[in-house]
């Protein structure tokens, strides 16, 4: 069965930082493309960043561009978020998601599986 | 970026009740279209993908259409477990968008 478990949330003050894991189960980690997708508190669902399963390609969306730097460590079957200058805008839960696998293809937007999310607070 | 746009919001339905939401794209985004549901406090399901592929472990009565710049996910007869917020997801350009989603809530 996939898991997958964020952690590292909390409170921070602005211009702060925070670095958010998710830890990975159930299937092989390196041959997935992994997603952070968040979701501020009453709000919709924002893709934040993704990147290929041997790390050697990432994208960001436009607004943590400069500022978030995803990774993952395949030998520990982990993904991190370095989040820095965090601003209050970028408070929201956090959840890892896991690019779909299927017939052949592997596609980095079709997230099909989630983490249970983890929040983060941006506050004075 | 593509801006999605689902209509309605909200919409408020009875359980056997025929349901269709509609998205549409700013632009073509061929059937590059995927659905997702959500429940309050849960992390969002794969529902749809390809514009009409439903996931496994989904039932049936969910299905989606649609190609271009519109689209539609159907629940042909709404129960109980189906009350939540739906998102419809656009994969074909970097940034992936989502639409506002909507809310299905009991009469």
């Amino acid at each position: 069965e996939v898991e997958l478990l964020e952690s590292g949330g909390g409170l921070v003050q602005p211009g702060g930082s925070l670095r958010l894991s998710c830890a990975a189960s159930g299937f092989t980690f390196s041959n997935y493309v992994m997603n952070w997708v968040r979701q501020a508190p009453g709000k919709g669902l924002e893709w934040v960043s993704g990147i290929s399963g041997s790390g050697d390609r990432t994208n960001y969306v436009d607004s943590v561009e400069g500022r978030f730097t995803i990774s993952r460590d395949n030998s520990k079957n982990t993904l991190f978020v370095q989040m820095n200058s965090l601003r209050v805008g970028d408070t929201a839960v956090y959840y890892c998601a896991r690019g779909y696998c299927g017939a052949g293809r592997c596609y980095w937007y079709y997230f099909d599986s989630w983490g249970q999310g983890t929040l983060v607070t941006v506050s004075p | 970026d593509i801006q999605m746009t689902q209509s309605p919001s909200s919409l408020s339905a009875s359980v056997g009740d025929r349901v269709t939401i509609t998205c549409r794209a700013s632009q073509s985004i061929g059937r590059y279209l995927n659905w997702y549901q959500q429940k309050p406090g849960k992390a969002p399901k794969f529902l749809i993908y390809a514009a009409s592929s439903l996931q496994s472990g989904f039932p049936s009565r969910f299905s989606g259409t649609g190609s271009g710049t519109e689209f539609t996910l159907t629940i042909s007869s709404l129960q109980p477990e189906d009350f939540a917020t739906y998102y419809c997801q656009q994969t074909s350009s970097t940034p992936p968008t989502f639409g506002q989603g909507t809310k299905v809530e009991i009469k």
